[in-house]
This record gives structure tokens, sequence and C-alpha cells, in this order.
């Protein structure tokens, strides 16, 4: 079975501070890890994926994240805060990539402070 | 990439009627998946719908409450049946596969509440 913890339901940060979402997941088998940004009344959109490889993995709107094996961790990063990254944040596992669904963790809501 | 078209974008919705949700694919698609975001929780794995057979439920939902169908590979219906409010939710569709690739799409979601 699979599972996704999400430290901190809501965080808050001043604009142009660093962004700091955690995610930690459990797999019994080597996962593929995803994070969504859903905007208030829109659905999920696709922010960045690890699939193999690199394990620094950058995606749209200036955040990345980085696989740690050893931690079983997932962090989302951004270096700066923009008042418009203001929306909710999903990390989510498969254990195939291209055709497996998905489990969430419970999100973490980002608020972002003038 | 895919691009989903979500039927109704909201609804209100007496006790003990049903509603049927659609779900419209601009290209063929593999895999489709119906998914329920109850207020201020993540999302859950209702099923997945597959092609011309029985969609494949997760644990906890069934057919009779949530009766899906999936005709062909770029359309798909949910059924909320007998609702209670708290069937309240978030119902989104997503997709994976062939036009979307390897990446899982979501529609915009039906917002569901029923009084």
């Amino acid at each position: 079975a699979q599972s996704v913890t999400q430290l901190g339901s809501h965080v808050s940060v001043s604009e142009g501070a660093l962004v700091l979402l955690r995610c930690n997941y459990s797999s019994s088998v080597p996962p593929y890890l995803f994070w969504y940004v859903q905007y208030p009344n829109q659905g999920l959109q696709l922010l960045l994926k690890y699939t193999t490889g690199a394990t620094l993995v950058k995606g749209i709107n200036g955040f990345e994240a980085e696989f740690k094996k050893s931690e079983t961790s997932f962090h989302l990063t951004k270096p700066s805060a923009h008042m418009s990254d203001a929306a909710e944040y999903f990390c989510a596992v498969s254990r195939n990539f291209g055709n497996e669904k998905l489990t969430f963790g419970t999100g973490t809501r980002l608020t972002i402070i003038p | 990439s895919a691009v989903i078209s979500q039927k109704p974008s909201r609804d209100i919705c007496q006790r003990g009627t049903s509603l049927t949700i659609q779900c419209q694919v601009d290209s063929q698609v593999t895999m489709m998946f119906w998914y329920r975001q109850q207020p201020g929780q993540s999302l859950t794995l209702i099923a997945t719908a597959n092609q011309g057979s029985e969609a494949t439920y997760e644990s906890g939902f069934v057919i009779d409450k949530f009766p899906i169908s999936r005709p062909n590979l770029t359309f798909s219906t949910l059924t909320v049946s007998n609702m209670s409010p708290e069937d309240s939710s978030i119902y989104l569709c997503s997709v994976v596969g062939q036009g979307a690739k390897d990446e899982a799409f979501f529609g915009q979601g039906t917002r569901l509440t029923v009084v």
C-alpha cells in the first residue's frame, strides 16, 4: 500500500520569502511522485513529477522538488514566493507511471502575506 | 495534452435524487478515473472507469451508489445515486495515457451540494 503525508495543512509565507512544503511518502515499490496545485474553483494542475533519473526535479512557475529516498521525502520549494502562488498544493504517489491511479496527501494551503 | 470537459460544473440537488456527471476528453485516453474531494479534504479515488466493462471500485465505494459508465475511449459518466448531504463534494474526472500521454489530467470538477 502507498500513502502520502503532508506536514502542515496551512503554510503562510511573506512575498519574496522561501516556500517549503513538506511531503513524505510510504511505498513498497519505487515510487513515482507528483506535486499538483489547485487554484480556487479549479481542477488540479501538475507542477512537477519524479519518475526516474535526476532526483532534483524542476517544474512550472519556478517550483522544484527533490526526491530523497533515504528520507522518503519529496519536499516542494520555491526560492521567492509570489502572490499568485496562493493555492492548495497536493503531493501524490503512484506505483506505476502513465497508467496508475494516484494516492494523494491531505493538501497544504499556501497563503502569501504581502 | 488532454482537454477535459466535465459537466455540470456545479449543482444543488435534493436528497434522495441522483445526479449524473459527464467527462468528455478531446482525445483517446487509456485510463479514466473518478475522484471525490470532500470539503476541506484531499482527493479520494472512487473508481477506475474501464472501457466496455464494469468499473473497478476502491474500498468503501460501491456500484449501486456510484454507477459508472465508459462506452468509449473519450467519455465516461459517474452517477451519484440516492444522494444525502454527506455526498456534498467536488467530483473530479482524471485521465492518463495515449492523448494524455504519461501525465494525469484533471477536469475542473463538479461541485455538488445536496440539501
